[in-house]
């Protein structure tokens, strides 16, 4: 059963970079039909997706946070990470990692193993 | 851009209760709409995929229904560990994931 674990800093200042970390165990990182996602939550409000990355070390990000966010992988230790550049208040939010699982040809896909989250303030 | 709208924003039930969420997509998506239900402090947790199949371990009392812009959720009869959040997520405007502002649902 695979399973995901966020790691990180739960205080970071306004102006630095946020650095988490998604551990995935209980299966393969790099085989099979998936994709492996950011998405965050501030408190009491909606999900926001962040960006994904393919297993071959290529990433997408939401136009949003494109300029700041930088998703990448190392397959070694069975990771991927997210950098969030520039941080104000208002990234603020539980962070969670997700797998996307694909469904073939029909090209639909759903998140089905979530971390637990971790929760990040920014505040000097 | 891709807007999904949820409604009710809110919604008070008893258990029991048949209830039924609505998610609007701002364009067309076909059947590519997930909806997940969240408790608190907790990650969400997949229900249903492509608008009407049920992810493994999920009751049957869930179903979902829909295609193109309109969709929903239904709760054929409440029961005491359905009171959560709920969102829908369109799966269409790959890459990007949009999820819906959520359903709270709280006992009556």
């Amino acid at each position: 059963q695979v399973q995901l674990q966020e790691s990180g800093p739960g205080l970071v200042k306004p102006s630095q970079t946020l650095s988490l970390t998604c551990t995935v165990s209980g299966g393969s990182f790099t085989t099979g039909d998936y994709d492996w996602t950011w998405i965050r939550q501030p408190a009491g409000k909606a999900l926001e997706y962040i960006g994904r990355l393919y297993t071959s070390g290529n990433s997408k990000y939401n136009p949003s946070l494109e300029s700041r966010a930088t998703i990448s992988i190392d397959t070694s230790k069975n990771q991927f990470s997210l950098k969030l550049s520039s941080v104000t208040a208002a990234d603020t939010a539980v962070y969670f990692c997700a797998r996307n699982k694909w469904v073939r040809p029909e090209g639909y896909y759903y998140m089905d193993v979530w971390g637990k989250g971790t929760t990040v303030t920014v505040s000097s | 851009d891709m807007q999904m709208t949820q409604s009710p924003s809110s919604l008070s039930a008893s258990v029991g209760d048949r209830v039924t969420i609505t998610c609007r997509a701002s364009q067309t998506i076909s059947i590519n709409l997930n909806w997940y239900q969240q408790k608190p402090g907790k990650a969400p947790n997949l229900l249903i995929y492509a608008a009407t199949r049920l992810h493994s371990g999920v009751p049957s009392r869930f179903s979902g229904s829909g295609s193109g812009t309109d969709f929903t959720l239904t709760i054929s009869s409440l029961q005491p560990e359905d009171f959560a959040t709920y969102f829908c997520q369109e799966s269409y405007t790959f890459p990007s994931i949009t999820f819906g502002q959520g359903t709270r649902l709280d006992i009556k």
